[in-house]
Formats: C-alpha cells, structure tokens, sequence
C-alpha cells in the first residue's frame, strides 16, 4: 500500500487552457473526495464518489469542472478553460465508507494560473 | 450544517513548552471531529480523530485533544513542543462518518529553540 497518489505535483497552464489531474487511491478505498486549498484557507471540499457514483458536488464545482472515477478506482479532475482563481491546491483523499474510519490525503497537485 | 472556528492563525511556542490549538465547532447533529497536521508542499496528515467514543482522544507524535460538548470545543494539546512540530494544523468536523468534511482555517505553529 503506497497511499494515495495524484498527478502531477506541480501544473503551471496558461489562462483559458484545460488541464486535467488524476488521483490513485488506496486500493480497497471505495471512497474517493477532491478538495482544493488556496493559501491561508482549510481544503474545501468539492466532491466525492462511492466507488464509481459521484454521491455529492459542491457549489464550488462549477460547470467548468468535472470529476470523473470510471470504474471506480482511480479518478480525474478537469478543469476546462482555467481562470486565475482556479489556482490552488488540489487535494485527494480515500477512504473506506465504514463510518468512523478516516480519509487518507494524497500530496496535492498544485495549480498555477498564469 | 457544521462548521469550525480555529483561533489563532498563527501560534508560537518556545520548544519544550505546552502547546495548545484551539478549535470550536458547530454541528446541528452530533459531531465527528479531527485534527490534521501539514507540512509545508504536503498533504494532511491525520493527528487523531473523535467518533463518540472516549472524549479524551489520543494521537500519534504525543498530541491530544478533548472533547467538550458543553463547550462546542476540540482543542489540541501537548505537554512538550518539538521542533519537529512546526507546521500547519486543521481542525475538521463531519456529521458523523468521514463523508463532507468541513475543515477550519488551519492555524501554523511556530516553534522556537
């Protein structure tokens, strides 16, 4: 078991431009979220998946972006058409969907709007 | 609907002393609550978690934090900073189970040798 892993680290993409990012989770992990981070503020919370149903999306997701987990293992989080306010930190976490048990963050990947 | 207020931004211990986060939540049901530590470019990592159980949680790298239901309060302790310990701690609460979690503003914590 690695942990949860996101790719890339670091995405540095022009205004106007789409980029899309991928999270691994832990492997039996049914449970998969995406939150981004901007400097000084908590992870907000954008949405999650059970296995491969996306259960919620936050108001935060707007219709330029779109997570997807196919078959439900990994899973992509596009942005279309990035607006500086787009960069963040974008993290992934896993979990089983026993009540108590804790969610597991990957790294991030960091965004840069330029 | 939950929420979560950390006061203090920023925190500064001298190494060796008490170090005390605090954090005060809000829930409309009875909360699952947690503390989370980053590092600087990292990912959260988990410090220690309440699912209503016993109210004094203990986590791992010495830190503890007490649940206090009359005080709507999740602070976070330990008696003997470490240099180590600098980073970048989060408060979070979720309406029981790990579904949406609501994280508070996050509070650095300097230590000073």
């Amino acid at each position: 078991d690695t942990g949860v892993s996101q790719n890339p680290r670091h995405k540095i993409t022009k205004r106007g431009q789409n980029v899309t990012f991928r999270c691994d989770p832990i492997s039996e992990h049914n449970r998969l979220y995406w939150y981004r981070q901007t400097l000084g503020q908590g992870p907000e919370f954008l949405t999650y998946f059970q296995n491969e149903a996306q259960l919620e999306k936050s108001r935060l997701l707007s219709d330029r972006f779109s997570a997807e987990r196919p078959k439900g293992s990994f899973s992509t989080l596009e942005i279309q058409r990035t607006e500086q306010g787009d960069s963040a930190m974008y993290l992934c976490a896993s979990s089983l969907s026993k009540g108590d048990t804790e969610a597991f963050f990957g790294q991030g990947t960091r965004l840069t709007v330029v | 609907a939950q929420s979560v207020t950390q006061l203090g931004s920023h925190v500064s211990v001298s190494e060796g002393a008490l170090v005390l986060l605090r954090c005060n939540y809000s829930s409309s049901v009875p909360p699952y609550l947690f503390w989370y530590v980053q590092y600087p470019n990292q990912g959260l990592q988990l410090l220690l978690k309440y699912t209503s159980a016993a109210t004094l949680v203990k986590g791992i790298n010495g830190f503890e934090a007490e649940f206090k239901k009359s005080e709507t309060s999740f602070h976070l302790t330990k008696p003997s900073a470490h240099m180590s310990d600098a980073a970048e701690y989060f408060c979070a609460v979720t309406p029981g189970g790990y579904q949406k979690v609501t994280f508070g503003t996050g509070t650095k914590l300097q230590v000073i040798p």
